[in-house]
């Protein structure tokens, strides 16, 4: 148990749906962020919050939509996907987000999504 | 651009050592982690390099050295359930903690 939770575990959608991510984390950490995890590639990073304002869009699709209401809560939400955004999809936290050894990012467990 | 390189797979022996390499090219440098992350789990942190040097923790270490780009993961008295995939992580630096990763190395430990 890293005190970061997500839910759903695993999700299947079609690509007219309209479906959305959830990430907790119980770390009193500040910052909160979305990777995508596609098979033989690297993490690719999506979003980052620190103080519930996004500070990096990393050139991700409208198709994917965060929303951070708190520091604790974070919701990836997706609309019109492609078979392709078929991957997995991790969020992590961190203390703050300027960098350094205190800056250690914490995972949940991710959410595997399949778009058919 | 940004690259992190690592060997896709590796295998070794329980009870041996392996050193899993890493070698990256960045734009910025704000320290390297390495992460472990078993099949259908989070990564969870293993350790953090910002100075040259070696960083010992248990039965891992990490070393780093800034002016090659390069650096490794040791794992000695290999057990089964060190069977994962490795990442290896830079912190790019600037205005956001942002990490490159590479792809990872899966390693498998055979009896």
């Amino acid at each position: 148990e890293t005190g970061v939770t997500q839910t759903p575990r695993h999700l299947v959608m079609g690509m007219t749906n309209k479906k959305s991510l959830k990430c907790e984390q119980h770390l009193g950490h500040n910052a909160m962020y979305w990777y995508k995890q596609s098979a033989k590639k690297p993490l690719e990073l999506m979003f980052v919050y620190n103080f519930k304002e996004q500070t990096e869009n990393n050139s991700v699709p409208s198709r994917f939509s965060p929303e951070c209401p708190n520091s604790s809560h974070l919701f990836l939400h997706l609309h019109t996907l492609q078979p392709e955004d078929s991957a997995l999809y991790l969020c992590a936290s961190s203390q703050g987000a300027s960098g350094g050894p205190q800056e250690t990012q914490y995972f949940g467990p991710g959410t595997r999504l399949l778009v058919l | 651009g940004q690259n992190i390189d690592q060997p896709t797979e590796m295998t070794a022996t329980e009870g041996a050592i392996v050193q899993i390499n890493c070698t990256y090219q960045t734009s910025g440098f704000n320290g390297l982690f390495w992460y472990q992350q078993h099949a259908g789990e989070a990564p969870t942190f293993l350790s953090y390099n910002v100075l040259d040097g070696l960083e010992e923790k248990g039965r891992f270490s990490s070393f780093l050295s800034r002016s090659k780009g390069y650096s490794y993961l040791l794992l000695k008295e290999l057990q089964m359930k060190d069977s994962a995939s490795y990442l290896c992580a830079v912190s790019s630096g600037g205005a956001t903690n942002k990490l490159i990763f590479g792809t990872g190395t899966l390693l498998a430990v055979q009896p």
